[in-house]
C-alpha cells in the first residue's frame, strides 16, 4: 500500500530564512499531491495542490516541486515569519479506490519560525 | 458561505450514551469525509460520501455510523464508543471526488471528542 512520509518532525527556523519540508511517497505515483496547513485544535487548511505533469507551482510565499522520478514534493516557505508557525501535511490522492479519490496524509511536519 | 460547520465543537460522552456529530456546509459541494485525527498524528479516513452515497468505509467500527440526509449535512452517530475514541473529528468537503485543477479539501474545526 501507499506509505507517505515526511522526514521531519519538527523544523526551527530563524525569521526570514525559507523553510524546506519534504514529502516522500512509496509505490505509484499519484495525480496530485496536496499541501495544508494545521494550527492546534483546528482542522487543516488547503494551501496548494501540485499535479503530476506540473514540475513547480507557486503561491505568494509558498513553492512546491513534484519530483515523480523521486518520488518526491518539496515546499517551500520563503522569507518565513513567526506567523508561518504550523504543522504542514502533506497529502496523496488514492486512485486505487473505484469509489473515487481519497486524501491520505503524511505523518505532519511541525514548523517553528523563531523571531 | 465558503465553511464547513461542525457541531458541536467539545463533546464528553459516556460509554453507554447515544451521540451525535454534525457537519454542514453550502458551498454546494458533493463530496464529504469524515477523518479521526489522534494527537500528533494525521488525520486518518474514515468514511467517504460521494452524491450521498456511502462510497467509502475504511474499516470502521460499526459504533461509527455515518449518515448523509442531504447534500448540505453528514452526521455521524456515536454508540457505545470507548476511552481509545476520544480524538477530534473532522469534517471535510470537495466539490466532487474527482477534484478540479487547484482545489482541495475544505475541512471544518472539528469536535474535540472525550470518551469517560
Amino acid at each position: 500500500s501507499q506509505k507517505i512520509e515526511q522526514n521531519s518532525e519538527a523544523l526551527n527556523i530563524q525569521e526570514g530564512k525559507t523553510a524546506t519540508l519534504t514529502c516522500n511517497y512509496t509505490n505509484y505515483s499519484p495525480a496530485y499531491l496536496q499541501w495544508y496547513r494545521q494550527d492546534p485544535g483546528r482542522g487543516p487548511v488547503f494551501l496548494l495542490l501540485i499535479r503530476e505533469n506540473e514540475k513547480e507551482k507557486r503561491k505568494e510565499r509558498l513553492k512546491v516541486t513534484f519530483d515523480t522520478t523521486l518520488k518526491q514534493s518539496l515546499f517551500h516557505i520563503t522569507a518565513s515569519q513567526p506567523a508561518d508557525s504550523a504543522t504542514y501535511l502533506c497529502a496523496l490522492d488514492m486512485i486505487e479506490r473505484n469509489a473515487g479519490n481519497m486524501l491520505t496524509f503524511g505523518g505532519g511536519t511541525r514548523l517553528m519560525v523563531k523571531p | 458561505d465558503t465553511e464547513v460547520t461542525q457541531t458541536p465543537k467539545h463533546l464528553v460522552m459516556g460509554m453507554t450514551n447515544k451521540k451525535s456529530l454534525k457537519c454542514e456546509q453550502h458551498m454546494g459541494h458533493r463530496a464529504m469525509y469524515w477523518y479521526k485525527q489522534k494527537a500528533k498524528k494525521p488525520p486518518e479516513l474514515m468514511f467517504v460520501y460521494s452524491y450521498e452515497k456511502l462510497s467509502i468505509n475504511e474499516s470502521v467500527p460499526s459504533r461509527f455510523s455515518p449518515e448523509c440526509p442531504n447534500s448540505s449535512l453528514l452526521n455521524l452517530h456515536l454508540h457505545a464508543l470507548q476511552p481509545e475514541d476520544s480524538a477530534l473529528y473532522l469534517c471535510a468537503s470537495s466539490p466532487r471526488v474527482e477534484l478540479p485543477p487547484n482545489y482541495g479539501y475544505t475541512f471544518g474545526s472539528g469536535t474535540r471528542l472525550t470518551v469517560v
